[in-house]
């Protein structure tokens, strides 16, 4: 079974660009999620799709960062402009689940996003 | 914000030593999963443990849950040089996690 496809694995930019991560989620999977992890923390939320509908968007900074997940399948996420403190790995996840049933979640491999 | 919180921050042991994890939450759970990461094979999960258990084995690891204390606890017996990671608690609400800051374990040949 192929796993959490990402791309591009590494990106660096200048502060006020924009860029763009995309996610394909394991064949099935009704959710998926974009996490931020900054160098030392662990991974934050950033937004929950249940098929192509958002169920969680809270700590996404809506000013700047933007998600969309079309047909249900791949999704993509957005940053525009970044800021320094984008500096981190997106990391994209993948669940069976759906309600709130808790199933385990399958990551990919992330993006190391450097911002100059 | 972060709810889980693993301690120690660090631990580095001799191969064939068991390392322990504690994690402490504050607010009520479903469940908690616990997870592994390394530069190898990026962010892994390794158990689920519903809020009415209270303990549950996976090969060479045994997690337990005491709701009452709001903590959790991760054992890996008979440690190996591949189990060099960071190891995170996350607190599940129904499908969604909120990750702590995490344990770096070091494991010495």
């Amino acid at each position: 079974e192929a796993g959490v496809a990402q791309s591009p694995r590494y990106k660096i930019i200048e502060k006020r660009q924009s860029v763009a991560f995309w996610c394909n989620p394991i064949s099935g999977h009704a959710t998926l999620y974009w996490y931020q992890q900054i160098l030392g923390q662990g991974p934050k939320l950033l937004i929950q799709f249940q098929n192509n509908g958002v169920v969680d968007d809270s700590q996404l900074p809506k000013d700047r960062f933007s998600a969309e997940r079309l047909k249900g399948v791949d999704s993509t996420l957005k940053i525009q402009p970044a800021k320094l403190e984008d500096s981190a790995v997106y990391l994209c996840a993948s669940s069976p689940g759906t309600g709130r049933r808790s199933y385990e979640q399958y990551f990919g491999p992330g993006t190391r996003l450097t911002v100059t | 914000s972060q709810q889980g919180e693993e301690d120690p921050q660090a631990l580095s042991i001799q191969e064939g030593e068991n390392a322990t994890m504690n994690c402490s939450y504050k607010t009520s759970i479903n469940n908690l999963q616990w997870y592994r990461q390394n530069s190898g094979r990026g962010l892994v999960h390794l158990i689920l443990i519903r809020s009415n258990e209270r303990e549950k084995h996976s090969g060479r690891l045994r997690v337990t849950l005491d709701t009452s204390k709001k903590s959790s606890s991760l054992l890996i017996t008979a440690s190996r040089a591949a189990d060099t990671a960071s190891y995170f608690c996350a607190t599940d609400k129904g499908n969604k996690l909120v990750f702590g800051a995490g344990t770096i374990l070091r494991v010495k040949s």
